[in-house]
């Protein structure tokens, strides 16, 4: 069976630190990966996602970078976090016409 | 780009009542998701429609696709306080990306 992992649960960074996210997924392969942003208003934003190794399409412009330097794995990234950046980061896989499977996602705060 | 809307934004229910919550899109789609978050945790892939007009049942749970494939709804019969959470519709268009509604927080009183 497929399963999806991400860490950490929990990321108290400071303003201004680096950041990665890590995220693999097991039990399938080519899979297509996303990250999503939940901010306190409960909206799931897409940031990135990716159909394969070192394909990756940015959704919203921001601070943050994505890559996919495995076929399962999908990491997100920032060289300097901003306040803004605070929230809950889930990572997901699916594909075409089928439910999407979220990471049980990082709650990062940006003090 | 496709916008989905979703109301309500909250609803609070006594335990027993029915629960329903509308989904509308700005495009057709070729598919409409809906998932389920509880308090602190991720969210769970409930089900998929794909047909126009079909309609799933879950137990308590029923969903509809709209005619026009542009509309849903979600409506739980006999709410318990288990059904506690976020319900999100997501509707996937023709390049395979689903956009999120904001989601319906149910609570609901025992």
């Amino acid at each position: 069976s497929q399963t999806i992992h991400q860490w950490p649960a929990t990321l108290v960074q400071p303003v201004g630190s680096p950041l990665s996210l890590e995220c693999t997924v097991e039990g399938t392969s080519n899979p297509n990966l996303y990250w999503y942003r939940q901010a306190a208003g409960r909206g799931l934003q897409l940031l990135f996602y990716s159909v394969g190794i070192g394909q990756i399409s940015s959704e919203v412009p921001q601070n943050l970078s994505a890559s996919r330097p495995q076929d399962r794995q999908f990491i997100l990234s920032s060289k300097k976090l901003l306040l803004s950046d605070s929230g809950f980061y889930l990572c997901a896989w699916g594909a075409a016409n089928y439910g999407y499977t979220f990471g049980s996602g990082t709650r990062l705060t940006v003090v | 780009g496709q916008q989905v809307m979703q109301i309500p934004q909250y609803q609070h229910v006594q335990e027993g009542e029915d629960f329903t919550t509308y989904c509308n899109s700005s495009t057709t789609l070729s598919n409409i998701q809906w998932y389920k978050q509880r308090p602190g945790g991720h969210p769970v892939f409930l089900i998929q429609l794909v047909k126009s007009g079909e309609v799933k049942k879950q137990k308590r749970l029923t969903f509809q696709f709209g005619e026009a494939k542009k509309n849903s709804s979600l409506h739980i019969t006999a709410t318990q306080t288990t059904d506690v959470g976020t319900y999100f519709c997501a509707g996937e268009g023709s390049n395979y990306k689903l956009t999120f509604g904001k989601g319906t927080l149910l609570t609901v009183n025992p």
